[in-house]
């Protein structure tokens, strides 16, 4: 089972509607979560945190429900240039020879297409 | 600002070949890692480093080496490159903090023939 678990999409929505992701992640030890947005051919890029009681930027709120697991981004008034794969992206501990340190692990991205 | 170097961006490499992935941060960063990404498999851990003279194994440390004798630098050896090399290479940085942004570099897209 991955660790972090997304809809790989693609989502194709028209301009102005309101669309959401899911992630779910397998390790309750996690604490920390975030949201990153990829452009074809381009490096991630950190979106947003998400804070356990969630949390707001213009368009887009993020939320986390830890007892279930999982985390949302809602993304409303849909631009074009919101085009891109959003990657859900957990915080967990890992156990290295240097001792422990946390890692962040991707989800493998959710396709967004905001068509004219 | 330069942030997150990596280079060479392309590579076209044969089975048996070696190479090393440079890659450079400007941020005094002591955390830096790599990472490689495929289709439908997202970006996967290979090395990561918490600073200069410590490197450890992420998920696919397999088939490549690290060394991290600087805080600036982090190159990714690949000593005998396999078509299952075959990917995009992502080296990324971020300071100790374990909930501080993470920096990409653009890219290393690496083809094994």
């Amino acid at each position: 089972r991955k660790e972090v678990e997304q809809d790989p999409g693609p989502f194709n929505v028209p301009e102005g509607a309101t669309v959401a992701f899911n992630c779910t992640y397998s390790n309750s030890a996690s604490q920390s979560f975030f949201w990153y947005r990829q452009d074809c051919r381009k490096e991630p890029k950190l979106l947003m945190s998400v804070y356990s009681s969630g949390n707001e930027d213009g368009r887009f709120t993020a939320q986390l429900n830890r007892a279930s697991q999982y985390i949302s981004l809602l993304i409303r008034d849909s631009k074009l240039s919101d085009s891109a794969t959003y990657l859900c992206v957990v915080n967990i501990k890992l156990l290295g020879t240097s001792g422990s340190a946390r890692q962040l692990t991707f989800g493998s991205g959710t396709q967004l297409t905001v068509l004219p | 600002n330069a942030g997150v170097t990596q280079t060479p961006k392309f590579q076209v490499l044969k089975t048996g070949q070696s190479m090393t992935l440079q890659c450079a941060q400007d941020m005094n960063h002591e955390y830096m890692s790599w990472y490689r990404q495929d289709p439908g498999m997202g970006l996967r851990l290979i090395h990561y480093s918490v600073g200069a003279g410590i490197t450890d194994q992420g998920e696919v440390p397999n088939g490549y080496n690290v060394s991290r004798s600087t805080t600036e630098d982090f190159p990714l050896r690949l000593l005998s490159a396999a078509p299952s090399q075959t990917s995009v290479y992502f080296c990324a940085s971020r300071d100790t903090q374990p909930t501080g942004e993470l920096f990409f570099g653009e890219g290393s897209r690496l083809t094994v023939l």
